[in-house]
């Protein structure tokens, strides 16, 4: 069952703040979020495993709620380089790498 | 180091025809995985190895999609008398072990043009 994201667009002007969400109808092992800009391959951004560890960029935070199933990420004072489309991805077990994939959330920041 | 690489960068073919698709994961990576991204969707998993086997092909779409990595390196996706709605960017990805807890390198794609 593919994650749900929402917003699935924002529009932020520089400096602005911005949260994304990414909620799931299964129980959840661990969430990855991803960037992707056009035309390139996604790049990691974070890791955030059931029991509350996390792994990634020291510029963007996230949160996981594994009794919601649900995670959000948060971009602070955003960059112009921030902008591209933000993906969260789902396991759902401890023993594979398999990532089921939201529809992604797209985010422009504007000078 | 080198990242994850993949070849060709773009494939026009003809419906019907057969394609393979390569991926050269990182070196030392046990896990690599394979993923089909449509245009304005997420990666759909498809498949994924754990050193030589395939651990989970459950995303392959039908039996006209077959993957290999003989040797726990280079992966190969074969795709036999492709259709129009083949048409993707495939990506390959790959992480140090397969796990839940492991960030998984992405290439930069394939993308195939079924006409």
């Amino acid at each position: 069952q593919q994650p749900v994201q929402s917003p699935q667009a924002v529009i932020l002007r520089e400096g602005e703040d911005a949260v994304i969400n990414c909620s799931s109808s299964k129980a959840l092992y661990s969430v990855h979020w991803y960037r992707q800009k056009h035309g390139e391959a996604p790049v990691f951004l974070m890791i955030l495993l059931k029991g509350g560890e996390q792994k990634g960029h020291d510029k963007i935070s996230a949160s996981f709620n594994e009794k919601k199933q649900q995670s959000s990420l948060y971009l602070t004072a955003s960059q112009l380089s921030y902008s591209g489309t933000y993906f969260c991805g789902t396991v759902g077990s401890s023993n594979t790498g398999k990532l089921i994939f939201g529809q992604g959330t797209t985010l422009q920041v504007k000078p | 180091g080198a990242g994850v690489s993949q070849t060709p960068s773009n494939k026009v073919t003809e419906k019907g025809k057969y394609v393979e698709l390569r991926c050269d994961p990182i070196s030392g990576h046990t896990a690599l995985y394979w993923y089909r991204q449509s245009l304005g969707q997420g990666p759909e998993f498809l498949i994924y190895f754990q050193g030589t086997g395939a651990a989970d092909d459950s995303g392959l779409p039908n039996d006209r999609f077959f993957a290999v990595r003989p040797e726990g390196s280079v992966s190969t996706l074969k795709i036999q008398r492709t259709e129009r709605g083949d048409s993707a960017v495939y990506l390959c990805a790959s992480s140090l072990t397969p796990g839940a807890g492991y960030e998984q390198f992405f290439g930069p794609g394939t993308r195939l043009t079924v006409l």
